[in-house]
C-alpha cells in the first residue's frame, strides 16, 4: 500500500534539545512539505521541497531545518531556536505543487 | 495580505443537509481545494474547484464562484462520522497553499 509514514505518533522532549520528525513517502511524488498546526489556526508551512536536494523555506520557518537527500524522505528537525514548538506536525506530498496534498498521520511534539 | 475566512463552528441534524462557506482575498488564485479532518488525524482530500461552478461527488458538492472569491461545501444526508473539521485552502499565484483555520461541524442525532 502506498502513503505517508510519520514517526512517532507522540514525541516528548525537554526544552533546549533538538529533535527529528521523519516523514517517509512511496507514493513516488516529487514534492514534500512539513506543516504546523496550532488550535483554532490554518495549517502553517514550514519548509517544502519540490525535488531532491532542494527545499525551500516556508512562512515560519525559523527554528526548524530539514534535508531532501532522497525523495521518499523529508525530516524535519526542531532545533532549540524554535521559541513555541509544542505543536502537531503534519508531513504532506504531492506529485507536483499543483496537485493535491496526501498527508501522513501526524506526530504530536511535546516540549517540557 | 492574504486571507481566507471560514465559520469557526457549525452544528447540524443527522439527515439534514450544511453548506460550510468560504471566502477568500489571495495573490492570484490556482486552484481551491477542500480537505475533512477527524479530530486528531491528518486531513483527507475532498474536492477540486479551479472553475467557476458546482463539482458533485457522491453526498459532497463543492462551489466556486472565482469573481466572488467565494466557495461553498454542501454536505448532504449528514452521517455522524461527517463531524470533523472541514479545511479551505486555495493555491495562490506562487502556486502556495493557502489555508483557513476550518469549520468544526457538529453533527447531532
Amino acid at each position: 500500500d502506498g502513503g505517508i509514514t510519520q514517526s512517532p505518533k507522540y514525541l516528548f522532549r525537554k526544552e533546549g534539545q533538538n529533535v527529528t520528525l521523519s516523514c517517509e513517502q512511496n507514493l513516488n511524488h516529487d514534492a514534500m512539505y512539513w506543516y504546523r498546526q496550532d488550535p483554532g489556526q490554518g495549517l502553517r508551512l514550514i519548509y517544502y521541497s519540490q525535488i531532491v536536494n532542494d527545499f525551500q523555506k516556508g512562512d515560519i520557518a525559523e527554528g526548524y531545518s530539514v534535508s531532501r537527500e532522497k525523495k521518499e524522505s523529508f525530516p524535519l528537525t526542531v532545533t532549540s531556536a524554535q521559541k513555541n514548538p509544542t505543536a502537531f506536525y503534519l508531513c504532506a506530498s504531492s506529485i507536483a505543487e499543483v496537485d493535491e496534498q496526501f498527508f501522513g498521520p501526524g506526530t504530536r511534539l511535546t516540549v517540557l | 495580505g492574504q486571507n481566507i475566512d471560514q465559520p469557526t463552528e457549525m452544528t447540524a441534524t443527522e439527515g439534514a443537509i450544511v453548506q460550510i462557506n468560504c471566502t477568500y482575498q489571495t495573490s492570484g488564485f490556482n486552484g481551491l481545494f477542500w480537505y475533512q479532518q477527524h479530530a486528531g488525524e491528518a486531513p483527507t482530500f475532498l474536492s477540486y474547484n479551479v472553475l467557476d461552478g458546482l463539482e458533485e461527488k457522491g453526498r459532497f458538492s463543492s462551489f466556486l464562484s472565482r469573481s466572488k472569491g467565494y466557495s461553498y461545501l454542501l454536505l448532504k444526508e449528514l452521517q455522524m462520522k461527517d463531524s470533523a473539521s472541514y479545511l479551505c485552502a486555495v493555491l495562490d499565484s506562487n502556486y502556495q497553499l493557502i489555508w483557513g483555520a476550518g469549520t468544526k461541524l457538529i453533527i447531532k442525532p
